[in-house]
């Protein structure tokens, strides 16, 4: 089974910042990879896929990239709304779910 | 649009069976698969399986033989049932439709979700 290793466990930044999040996969997943942004009482929703194709709607301060086992999700100008619990995913070889990342406001 | 809505009870007795019933509407389920997940208080995802547009069904093995899902199209409905629940059962249970971009499945992407059903499992 393929593993994910997601870092940091927690963060916090100040508004306007650029955040990066960090998945690690214990073998290559050839981009197979997504990300979802779950706000506090809210339910998941898909930020990336492809490991760097924007989701439908999703704005554009947020971007994916990446290649083998090394992946990275990027906030850049951090709004308020941010404010979120960010998961990765694998779904390259069956899927597996990151740890995940919560991220507040400093 | 796009709507995923869980309904089930918000408590279960300890040993006792787990019913959830996802009703969809936007979209047909002869097309898209549709997922279930929970989430355990303040803890992460957990995918527990899938029910296939063709009628197939996947599951997570870590719930063994516990854990069934089916579906009624007529209703465009997607049940879960889950027996023998424990203390650690104890979650928010989503059900997620899989991203469809009208050429290819994505296969355990989860593009839409339910506000989730909570559940608490007690003794």
């Amino acid at each position: 089974d393929i593993q994910m290793t997601q870092s940091p466990a927690s963060l916090s930044a100040s508004l306007g910042e650029t955040v990066t999040i960090e998945c690690r996969a214990s073998e290559d997943i050839y981009n197979g990879l997504a990300w979802y942004q779950q706000k506090p009482g809210k339910s998941p929703q898909l930020l990336i896929y492809n490991a760097n194709s924007l989701h439908t709607g999703v704005p554009s301060r947020f971007s994916g990239s990446g290649s083998g086992t090394q992946y990275s999700l990027k906030i850049n100008s951090l709004q308020s709304e941010d404010v979120a619990s960010y998961f990765c995913q694998q779904y390259y070889d069956y899927h597996t779910f990151g740890a995940g990342t919560k991220l507040e406001l400093k | 649009q796009v709507q995923l809505k869980e309904t089930g009870p918000d408590l279960v007795q300890l040993t006792q069976t787990l019913s959830i019933t996802c009703t969809v509407s936007g979209f047909s389920l002869t097309t898209y698969n549709v997922h279930w997940v929970r989430q355990p208080p303040g803890k992460g995802l957990e995918w527990m399986g899938a029910m296939w547009n063709g009628g197939g069904t996947d599951y997570n093995s870590a719930f063994k033989s516990r854990l069934s899902i089916s579906r009624d199209t007529s209703k465009s409905q997607v049940f879960l049932k889950m027996n023998s629940l424990q203390t650690d059962d104890t979650a928010k249970y989503f059900c997620a439709r899989n991203y469809y971009d009208g050429t290819y499945y994505y296969y355990y992407v989860m593009d839409a979700w339910g506000q989730g059903a909570s559940v608490t499992v007690s003794s």
